[in-house]
């Protein structure tokens, strides 16, 4: 079964400052992993994915993420937060072979100006 | 990049009444749809899963007659939330599997209030 865990319900962090979103995933196989950030009352926008090769992912606004498969982590990482960056993010992992994403509870960022 | 359009993006109607939202993949074709509800400060949960052409996958404890999904076409999938009540009002998101760049892309949600 797969799973997966944001230990964080909440991260607060100063504008200019670097930030972390933690994840750890749970699954059979392979990993496919996934960020996605959710601003107020819309969908999810894709941030970047893990399938293979790199360990350090870069995505989207200026976001990375370092796939570490001996922590089964995938943190989200940003060297210098905004406070446009401040919304919710989803860590999601898909089994090989499947279509589906398994979701995170999401971690709540709030960059302080 | 790929799009995927959800309608309506906001819907207030009575209790009792159906109500269908609309998704549609804009510039690629999706095979397979995915419909999620998400309640305040929590994740997506997965309703069911939408195939073209064939029955929808229902997640255990949805109720299929409740929550009517048609993938009539490649680039369409609808969700019909049948005789609507209050606690069915929630953020319903589709997503649609474009496999060619290997990445689910989501629609904008649809905010359901029932009255």
């Amino acid at each position: 079964a797969q799973s997966v865990a944001q230990p964080e319900d909440q991260v607060n962090v100063a504008e200019g400052n670097p930030l972390t979103v933690k994840c750890t995933y749970s699954v059979s196989g392979n990993p496919y992993l996934f960020w996605y950030v959710q601003y107020p009352n819309r969908g999810l926008q894709f941030l970047l994915k893990y399938i293979t090769g790199d360990n350090l992912v870069k995505g989207s606004y200026g976001f990375e993420a370092e796939f570490n498969k001996s922590q089964t982590s995938f943190h989200l990482k940003k060297p210098s937060a905004l406070v446009s960056d401040s919304a919710l993010y989803f860590c999601a992992v898909r089994e090989d072979g499947a279509n589906n994403l398994f979701f995170g509870t999401g971690t709540r960022l709030t960059v302080i100006p | 990049g790929a799009v995927v359009s959800q309608h309506p993006s906001w819907v207030i109607c009575k209790s009792g009444t159906s109500v269908k939202i609309e998704c549609r993949s804009l510039d690629f074709q999706a095979t397979t749809m995915f419909w999620y509800r998400q309640f305040p400060k929590q994740s997506l949960m997965l309703m069911a899963t939408s195939n073209e052409g064939s029955k929808a996958t229902y997640e255990q404890g949805v109720e299929k007659d409740k929550f009517l999904i048609n993938h009539a076409s490649l680039t369409l999938s609808t969700l019909t939330v049948t005789s609507a009540h209050p606690e069915d009002s929630s953020f319903y998101i589709c997503s649609a599997v474009n496999s060619g760049a290997n990445v689910l892309t989501f629609g904008a949600g649809s905010r359901l209030t029932v009255l």
